[in-house]
């Protein structure tokens, strides 16, 4: 099955630097590759998105870049500011029958210091 | 628009006693459903995924299952809790395969 490999698992950046986690993902069919961010005591919610047939996606300070042949993919968070602290979770995902399963990697802590 | 509701928010149980926890997704038809588990620290381990009534997948084996015994419901059990059952369960749903999953609010099981 799919295995997801996140690293690091914590970050801390100055504000205003930019920030960026790895991912790398087992399985070959996998073609759909989400970020969440979690804030302390609170659900996962989507920040951005790709799909395998494309190779960066860019919304505003936010980037996510895939490279399916080294099966990895990257968040890039430009400027960052303290709001950006959470954790965030990339994940990855392959039709298997009608459905896709997401796997997700361990999560980065990122602390913005002000 | 669609919701998604999972209760309770926090739990507390002892050794051996049983568990249910309850998924309801309201907006939509016949979603795709997930179980999920966060221990603390940890990243998001994909429990039990449902793509229809009476339809459970399981990812890894364990003390727990799930029941879809509606559409748009989910239900994760076990008979006998064990100290390693304590985490932070969140429950999601997807209108289609490889689309965004979105969240429940969570349930913080701690067994003691």
């Amino acid at each position: 099955g799919e295995n997801v490999e996140q690293h690091p698992s914590t970050l801390s950046v100055q504000e205003g630097d930019s920030a960026v986690i790895k991912c790398t993902y087992s399985d070959s069919a996998s073609n759909y590759f989400p970020w969440y961010k979690q804030e302390l005591g609170k659900r996962p919610q989507l920040i951005i998105d790709i799909r395998s047939n494309v190779g960066e996606k860019k919304d505003q300070r936010i980037a996510v870049t895939l490279n399916k042949t080294a099966k990895h993919f990257s968040l890039h968070i430009t400027e960052t500011q303290p709001e950006d602290s959470a954790v965030y979770f990339c994940a990855a995902s392959g039709v298997t029958g009608n459905t896709g399963k997401l796997i997700f990697g361990q999560g980065t802590t990122l602390q913005v210091k002000p | 628009s669609q919701t998604i509701h999972q209760w309770p928010a926090t739990l507390v149980q002892p050794v051996g006693s049983p568990l249910s926890l309850e998924c309801t997704v309201e907006g939509t038809s016949n979603p795709n459903l997930y179980w999920y588990r966060q221990a603390a620290g940890r990243g998001l381990q994909l429990l039990f995924y449902s793509v229809g009534i009476g339809q459970i997948s399981s990812e890894v084996p364990q003390n727990l299952s799930a029941s879809r015994p509606q559409d748009r419901q989910f239900i994760l059990s076990s008979k006998k809790l064990l100290l390693s059952d304590s985490g932070f369960y969140l429950c999601a749903w997807s209108q289609l395969a490889n689309t965004e999953a979105f969240f429940g609010q969570g349930t913080r099981l701690t067994v003691v």
